[in-house]
């Protein structure tokens, strides 16, 4: 059982490329979450999924686009990317609340980016 | 919208000392949910601790205790005989019950605890 994997660890981008964050969750839950965590701030949250086909805009979804194919995967995509975009970025994902879970998130161990 | 405010951005104590972190929040909602994380240096996320709302009784988890004051909308997170492991960020967040928690976690801003030997 790995919980929650991101790919890659670490990235340098060029302004205006575009990139996908990779997240898989092998825990069967059926909410995921991309948070972004800028320095010395806590999470914002930019998209969430309730599961399959269903995805939703967060607190800062400017520049981000999400897709949900399966329960599993939940990829973030960067278009043209920004100096403002430099952040780690987490992914989460959890039962649905009012289950034995307590809303419990698991997060993955996040992926620095970096935009020059 | 929910906010969450960490007054202390940086506390420092002794190995085996008794230390209480801030939080307070902000909500209209009457169903919700606190939690406690914890960021080492290696930056995983990692649950501490977790609060219903409509639970009276403060949560423990053997070293770290929270104090729930609904009313004035405060949870302190308490961690007793500290060890140089707990060495990391501490953030509180906040996730309303209704509507599935879909929105997320609601973070404050943190606070570095450093426990010196």
């Amino acid at each position: 059982n790995a919980g929650v994997t991101q790919t890659p660890k670490f990235r340098i981008l060029k302004i205006g490329q575009s990139m996908t964050l990779q997240c898989t969750q092998d825990m069967n839950h059926n909410y995921m979450y991309w948070y972004r965590q800028d320095p010395g701030m806590g999470l914002k949250l930019i998209y969430y999924s309730v599961g399959a086909g269903i995805t939703d805009k967060g607190e800062v979804p400017n520049g981000y686009n999400v897709s949900r194919s399966t329960t599993e995967d939940f990829p973030l995509r960067l278009e043209l990317a920004a100096p403002s975009q430099t952040s780690v970025y987490f992914c989460a994902s959890s039962y649905p609340p009012g289950l034995a879970s307590g809303n419990e998130q698991f997060f993955g161990p996040g992926t620095r980016l970096t935009v020059l | 919208a929910q906010t969450v405010t960490q007054s202390q951005p940086e506390m420092s104590v002794q190995e085996a000392e008794t230390v209480t972190l801030s939080c307070t929040y902000d909500t209209s909602e009457n169903n919700y949910y606190l939690f406690w994380y914890k960021q080492p240096p290696s930056r995983q996320m990692i649950l501490v601790i977790r609060q219903e709302a409509y639970k009276q009784q403060n949560a423990t988890e053997n070293r770290f205790s929270v104090n729930f004051q609904k009313a004035a909308k405060s949870f302190s997170l308490k961690i007793s005989d500290s060890q140089l492991g707990d060495t990391a960020m501490y953030f509180c967040a906040f996730m309303k019950g209704s509507g599935g928690g879909a929105d997320g976690l609601t973070f404050g801003k943190g606070t570095h605890l450093i426990i010196q030997p």
